[in-house]
């Protein structure tokens, strides 16, 4: 079983659409993550997220929204997409304060044309 | 705000051993993480410090000094598909429970024959 699964593993779309990309663990983890890998490998966090609160990297562009339906699920709204959106991003969860590290999806390498 | 620096890129050679330092500045420090990433796949957890000194954990340590703001990475016995990324991350204190994980730049290391 995989414990965090996110898709699509790729995507491809044009600038100015609107994309998802979907994530579910099955840890049971309390909370949840969005981080962006650039092209230099830089890994950043963009939200983190419990049922207490969501904590928003002031760096992130208001086009990225973050909707999570149930404990479980963690996904990741964009709209109007541009050019610079174009990286991986994973998604990821851990225990509150947890010492077992916060486990990662696979990724979702994602390319604006 | 944080800032975690380690090595670019280091080489070492098979059956040797390896330390790859890292260095951070936080306010609300609550724990340090060492993660391996293989190109092209998600970062998989290695090791946990909170309280100072040695972690062991089979071929890999980790080590932490929190009055220095400082922590290595050891890896012994090297061998080939230890050649990846090892990034170093720091988790702070915000209060909420819902905190993520600010990651330095990754270290590439290449093992060498």
């Amino acid at each position: 079983d995989t414990a965090v699964s996110q898709t699509p593993k790729y995507l491809v779309t044009q600038m100015g659409n609107d994309k998802s990309i979907k994530c579910e663990q099955n840890l049971g983890h309390d909370t949840m993550y969005w981080y962006k890998q650039d092209s230099k490998k830089f890994l950043k966090i963009m939200f983190s997220y419990n049922n207490k609160e969501l904590i928003i990297n002031e760096t992130v562009p208001n086009r990225f929204s973050p909707k999570s339906p149930d404990k479980a699920h963690l996904n990741l709204h964009i709209n109007s997409l541009e050019l610079g959106d174009s990286a991986v991003y994973f998604c990821a969860s851990s225990q509150e304060w947890g010492r077992d590290g916060y486990t990662f999806g696979s990724g979702t390498r994602l390319t604006v044309v | 705000g944080q800032n975690i620096d380690q090595p670019t890129e280091m080489t070492a050679t098979e059956g040797a051993i390896v330390q790859i330092n890292c260095t951070y500045q936080t306010s609300g420090f609550n724990g340090l993480f060492w993660y391996q990433q293989h190109a092209g796949e998600a970062p998989t957890f290695l090791s946990y410090n909170v309280l100072d000194g040695l972690e062991e954990k089979g071929r890999f340590s980790s080590f932490l000094s929190r009055s220095k703001g400082y922590s290595y990475l050891l890896l012994k016995e090297l061998q080939m598909k230890d050649s990846a990324s090892y990034l170093c991350a720091v988790r702070s204190y915000s209060g909420g429970g819902a905190d993520g994980l600010t990651f330095g730049k990754g270290t590439h290391l290449i093992i060498q024959p």
